[in-house]
């Protein structure tokens, strides 16, 4: 088990360009979540994965934003034309299938837009 | 709709001394808490949850917290703190009543211990 891991871990990019990211989950947990965090903030929730199905979607999450889950393992997540108000912190994080289960957190990508 | 506040940012106590950090809860059935750390440049780690039965729930790090449905209540206690505990504390709650999987965060509050 080695955790939650993602990349890249820091992004530049110029506004109106387009950036994925990465996420791989612990191999036996089948739920994984994006959540993303700006200073003084706590995490908020952007999408969720069942296996390959994501089930729920934040408003938050426009239209601009999409996340796959092809093979029920590693997800990424893609912001097209960036803006610099998504500057943040974007993080992953897996866990069993229960509802009563914690989650496990990687690192977080730092997104920086210019 | 389920909600959390933390409503301190910054907590400071004095290595050794028992510390508390504060989180109140708002969901309509019966809640699912967590606590979570962070530390600099890491992830979060989860440290402890409540999810029925005893209402003190005691978790990593020598941390434990006690449950109180008529407060709406989730506090965050350790009997003696440490400088190495010195981070940014979540509170985090779950509404499983909804149907949803959806996890609410609180904003956070600094933990400064000092030596």
């Amino acid at each position: 088990d080695t955790g939650v891991s993602q990349n890249p871990r820091h992004k530049i990019t110029k506004r109106g360009q387009n950036v994925t990211f990465r996420c791989d989950p612990i191999s036996e947990h089948n739920r994984l979540y994006w959540y993303r965090q700006t200073l003084g903030q706590g995490p908020e929730f952007l999408t969720y994965f069942q296996n390959e199905a994501q089930l729920e979607k934040s408003r938050l999450l426009s239209d601009r934003f999409s996340a796959e889950r092809p093979k029920g393992s590693f997800s990424t997540l893609e912001i097209q034309r960036t803006e610099q108000g998504d500057s943040a912190m974007y993080l992953c994080a897996s866990s069993l299938r229960a509802a009563t289960t914690e989650q496990y957190f990687g690192p977080g990508t730092r997104l920086t837009v210019t | 709709a389920q909600s959390v506040a933390q409503p301190e940012d910054q907590v400071n106590v004095a290595e050794g001394n028992p510390l508390t950090v504060k989180c109140t809860y708002s969901v309509s059935g019966n809640p699912y808490l967590f606590w979570y750390v962070q530390y600099p440049n890491r992830g979060l780690q989860f440290l402890l949850k409540y999810i029925t039965g005893d209402n003190l729930v005691k978790g990593s790090y020598g941390f434990e917290a006690e449950f109180n449905k008529s407060q709406t209540s989730f506090h965050l206690k350790k009997p003696s703190a440490l400088v190495s505990d010195s981070a940014l504390y979540f509170c985090a709650v779950r509404d499983p009543s909804g149907g949803y999987q959806k996890v609410t965060f609180g904003t956070g509050t600094k933990l400064q211990v000092i030596p």
